[in-house]
């Protein structure tokens, strides 16, 4: 079945150091992938998406590209905010479903 | 802009008691989502109608009944209450055949059920 792997965390970091949370899937097809931001206490906001290989979703300063060869959809920022701070989800939908289908959310501190 | 809205935002139960949770989508959106998040876990899908029907069914226990009303509102209905039913429950929308794909899911801030 389809299946979404997140780097675990939590990870730690202080403000404006680089960000890369490592996000690989296994799906049938070529699902539309998906990174959310979970804030405490919110329900998910869809932070970027991308449809098609070699895309590139991006937003708020977040960047990642589907990567069909290595079946990736890695998050990346190049300076992180204390605001920053959240869990990050990725997901897939695949284009057979109306559903999505997450990772494990990764937990990211960004300290002052 | 007008977000998906749940209410209640927390529910505290006894076991074997039920429940229901709603969800009011997104002016046209035409699909709903239900998700169940237990502590420290991914969101795991449970259930999802489009233009009032059923579409898609993941994890949903026996207990849980939903449905999607004329004026495209949801309702999760849960029976026989269980501790392990504790968790934040949310409700997505979207709009469109397939949802997801092109169209992303926009999530409820959740309800909070804790069955005691």
């Amino acid at each position: 079945g389809d299946s979404v792997t997140q780097m675990e965390g939590p990870v730690t970091l202080s403000e404006e150091a680089f960000l890369t949370i490592n996000c690989t899937y296994t799906a049938t097809g070529y699902p539309s992938l998906f990174w959310y931001v979970q804030y405490p206490g919110e329900g998910l906001q869809l932070l970027l998406k991308a449809t098609k290989a070699d895309d590139k979703g991006s937003n708020k300063g977040f960047e990642a590209t589907y990567r069909k060869e290595t079946t990736s959809f890695h998050l990346e920022k190049g300076s992180v905010q204390v605001s920053d701070s959240a869990v990050y989800f990725c997901a897939l939908n695949p284009r057979s479903a109306r559903q999505l289908t997450f990772g494990s959310g990764t937990q990211l501190t960004v300290l002052p | 802009a007008a977000g998906v809205i749940q209410s209640p935002r927390h529910l505290i139960k006894e076991k074997r008691e039920t429940a229901t949770l709603k969800c009011y989508p997104i002016p046209r959106h035409d699909t709903v989502y239900w998700y169940q998040q237990g502590p420290g876990q991914d969101p795991q899908f449970l259930i999802s109608f489009y233009e009032k029907m059923q579409s898609d069914k993941g994890s949903i226990p026996d207990r849980f009944s939903a449905q999607q009303f004329s004026d495209y509102h949801s309702e999760l209905n849960m029976s026989s209450l269980e501790l392990g039913d504790s968790a934040l429950y949310f409700c997505a929308s979207s709009s469109g055949q397939g949802a997801g794909y092109n169209s992303p899911l926009h999530f409820g801030n959740g309800t909070r059920l804790t069955v005691t």
